[in-house]
């Protein structure tokens, strides 16, 4: 069974910091989509990561794959009230379907 | 490109009833997808659909959950005998094709009373 853990659950900083949201598996991924949720929404698709160390850049979001294809991170830089919301990671290994995390809740106060 | 559709936004039912939910997905998808969120969760993934086919059911598909895609455009997703259990936001993807990004509805909030 695969699980996907998130880490960390809460954050709850000042506008204008710095933040790092991992993703962690035991299994490997054919690829990793993060999606961004705000309340009585669905997710919306930020980006998708294929290959092993693989770098991309969304404004001041910055996605990381593992060389492993294993674990992800999201560094976002000079947070804004703006970029508050539930944020997921969601794994494919290869099934059709994706397993997704249990969320990281991010606050952004101004 | 309108976005996947699903309707309604909520619903509200006593313990018991029957529900039924519609999703349209973005046009010339093949793929659709089902899954049910908790407070608190992440999406946990339902059922599938590539074109009227579905291939595949998780085991959160109990006997009263039944889905459809008849004519590999719309589906629904139907609840019979619902329980307070039920009570979730379901939301309805769709992708191009397998191994394709999945794109979200804004998902119906079921509540059991």
């Amino acid at each position: 069974t695969q699980l996907l853990e998130q880490s960390p659950q809460f954050l709850s900083i000042q506008e204008g910091e710095n933040l790092t949201v991992y993703c962690n598996s035991s299994s490997v991924f054919s690829s990793l989509q993060w999606y961004r949720q705000e309340p009585g929404e669905g997710p919306v698709l930020l980006v998708t990561v294929v290959t092993g160390g693989e770098v991309k850049k969304l404004k001041r979001l910055t996605f990381q794959f593992g060389d492993a294809r294993k674990d992800s991170s999201l560094h976002i830089t000079a947070a804004q009230p703006g970029d508050t919301g539930l944020y997921l990671c969601a794994g494919d290994y290869n099934t059709d379907k994706l397993i997704f995390g249990t969320g990281t809740r991010l606050q952004v106060f101004p | 490109d309108t976005g996947v559709s699903q309707n309604p936004r909520h619903k509200i039912t006593k313990r018991g009833q029957n529900v039924t939910f519609r999703c349209d997905p973005i046009s010339e998808h093949n793929r659709l997808y089902w899954y049910r969120q908790t407070l608190g969760q992440g999406p946990e993934f339902l059922t599938y659909f590539q074109n009227e086919a579905q291939l595949e059911k998780s085991r959160l598909l109990s006997d009263r959950f039944s889905a459809e895609r008849p004519k590999g455009s719309f589906s629904t997703l139907e609840i019979q005998r619902t329980e307070q259990g039920d009570s979730a936001m379901y939301l309805c993807a769709s992708s191009l094709q397998g191994s394709q990004p999945q794109h979200f509805g804004d998902g119906t909030r079921l509540s059991i009373l």
